[in-house]
């Protein structure tokens, strides 16, 4: 069963920078696995954020990026807001038609 | 802008089918390279992607639920629905709805997603 990894927690502070990992049992991940970012607040829908990697959707933020870093897929919040304290899942794409998310890193920014 | 939104029986019985239906707005289901995705996610827990269907009716499903799975489209109603059979209190959760882009030349992306909806398995 392929499992999706991301880090259970992560504390920062208002202006700073985070980065958020994702790695994939099977393996390094690479542009091929399609990495897809989300935010979810409490008691919302997740929001898409990123994209193939490192693509920003419309209506992304510029202070979220999106890299492959160490064989995992990364998300760096620089200039962290208050307003950014959310879940956050990834989601890599398997050749067979599978996508399968990370079990979500909670962002607190304190 | 594309919307779309969940609808269907919030209890289901253990045992029965849970049905859902999501309503595409803002665009035509059946138009352009996408597939539309059902995902859900249990209170408190991370969230699992069910499956999807093309706009041709082609689908494909997370093997861990292959076996009580349908995901079917209506494009006269701009419409696409979910039916999960058997169901037990581990299928309780909030299911979305989401489009997944599909270009040509690039990599598949998701982009909208519904505002979601709590099915709830008790007798």
């Amino acid at each position: 069963q392929t499992v999706v990894t991301q880090e259970p927690s992560l504390t920062v502070s208002p202006g700073g920078t985070v980065t958020l990992t994702c790695a994939s049992s099977t393996g390094a991940v690479t542009s091929g696995y399609y990495p897809n970012w989300f935010q979810q607040k409490p008691g919302q829908a997740p929001r898409a954020l990123i994209y193939s990697t490192s693509n920003k959707h419309s209506w992304t933020p510029a202070r979220f990026s999106g890299s492959l870093l160490g064989g995992k897929a990364a998300l760096t919040l620089s200039g962290v807001q208050p307003e950014d304290e959310a879940e956050y899942y990834c989601l890599l794409y398997y050749g067979g038609a599978l996508w399968v998310f990370g079990g979500g890193t909670k962002l607190t920014v304190l | 802008q594309v919307q779309l939104q969940e609808s269907g029986p919030g209890l289901v019985k253990p045992s029965q089918t849970l049905s859902l239906t999501c309503t595409v707005s803002g665009g035509s289901i059946s138009s352009g390279s996408y597939y539309w995705s059902w995902i859900r996610q249990p209170a408190g827990k991370g969230l699992e992607w069910i499956g999807r269907i093309y706009t041709s009716g082609s689908t494909n499903y997370n093997p861990s639920l292959k076996s009580r799975v349908t995901i079917s489209v209506d494009t006269s109603k701009n419409q696409f629905s979910l039916k999960l059979s058997s169901v037990t209190a581990a299928d309780t959760a909030v299911y979305y709805c989401a489009r997944e882009v599909a270009p040509a030349m690039a990599t598949n992306y998701f982009d909208y997603w519904g505002q979601g909806t709590l099915v709830t398995v008790s007798s």
